[in-house]
């Protein structure tokens, strides 16, 4: 089946730093690869996706490339912000199979960026 | 464009009584939905799956009688929690689908549930 591990967080920064989350995957076929950003007390937001192998999602700084060899799709921003300080959850989603259409999500990474 | 509310954003009731949440979508239609839940500090386990006009699916472990699902239009699925328990209290977000589109969900705000 599918599955999707995050690095464990929390993960702390002082503002400007730069941050790294990383995600591998694990699926059958080609998934497409999400970042969800949820802050506190609300939903999910989709922060980027990448779609096919060696595609770059980027948003609001965030980038995130597919790296099908090394089943990879690690979350990075150059120079974080206070209110980038949020849980962000990798997903995948695929195509085919018993779990057409199905989100699987991470365990999620809680980022804290203090001034 | 691609806007999903929920109602109540939250709600405290006691237990043993019902409880239902609204998921719409605003701007589109969507054809599935799909019903979350969510632990603090724990990430999205999804309940069912909520196909317009048929019975949802359910997840292995999630109770149907317990967690009554209905898609009755294009741009709503109501989610009622059946004698709700102190156990039941957590937060249920739902995400809707726009038709031919496998890989994009949109996410509503979710609703804290806490039973008493």
């Amino acid at each position: 089946g599918n599955s999707v591990t995050q690095m464990e967080g929390p993960v702390t920064l002082s503002e400007e730093a730069f941050l790294t989350i990383n995600c591998t995957y694990t699926a059958t076929g080609y998934p497409s690869l999400f970042w969800y950003v949820q802050y506190p007390g609300e939903g999910l937001q989709l922060l980027l996706k990448a779609t096919k192998a060696d595609d770059k999602g980027s948003n609001k700084g965030f980038e995130a490339t597919y790296r099908k060899e090394t089943t990879s799709f690690h979350l990075e921003k150059g120079s974080v912000q206070v209110s980038d300080s949020a849980v962000y959850f990798c997903a995948l989603v695929n195509a085919g199979g018993t779990s057409y259409g199905k989100l699987t999500f991470g365990q999620g990474t809680i980022l804290t960026v203090h001034p | 464009g691609a806007v999903v509310s929920q109602h109540p954003s939250w709600v405290i009731c006691k237990s043993g009584t019902s409880v239902k949440i609204e998921c719409r979508s605003l701007d589109f239609q969507a054809t599935t939905m799909f019903w979350y839940r969510q632990f603090p500090k724990q990430s999205l386990m999804l309940m069912a799956t909520s196909n317009e006009g048929s019975k949802a699916t359910y997840e292995q472990g999630v109770e149907k009688d317990k967690f009554l699902i209905n898609h009755a239009s294009l741009t709503l699925s109501t989610l009622t929690v059946t004698s709700a328990h102190p156990e039941d209290s957590s937060f249920y977000i739902c995400s809707a689908r726009i038709r031919l589109s496998y890989n994009e969900q949109f996410f509503g705000p979710g609703t804290r549930l806490t039973v008493l």
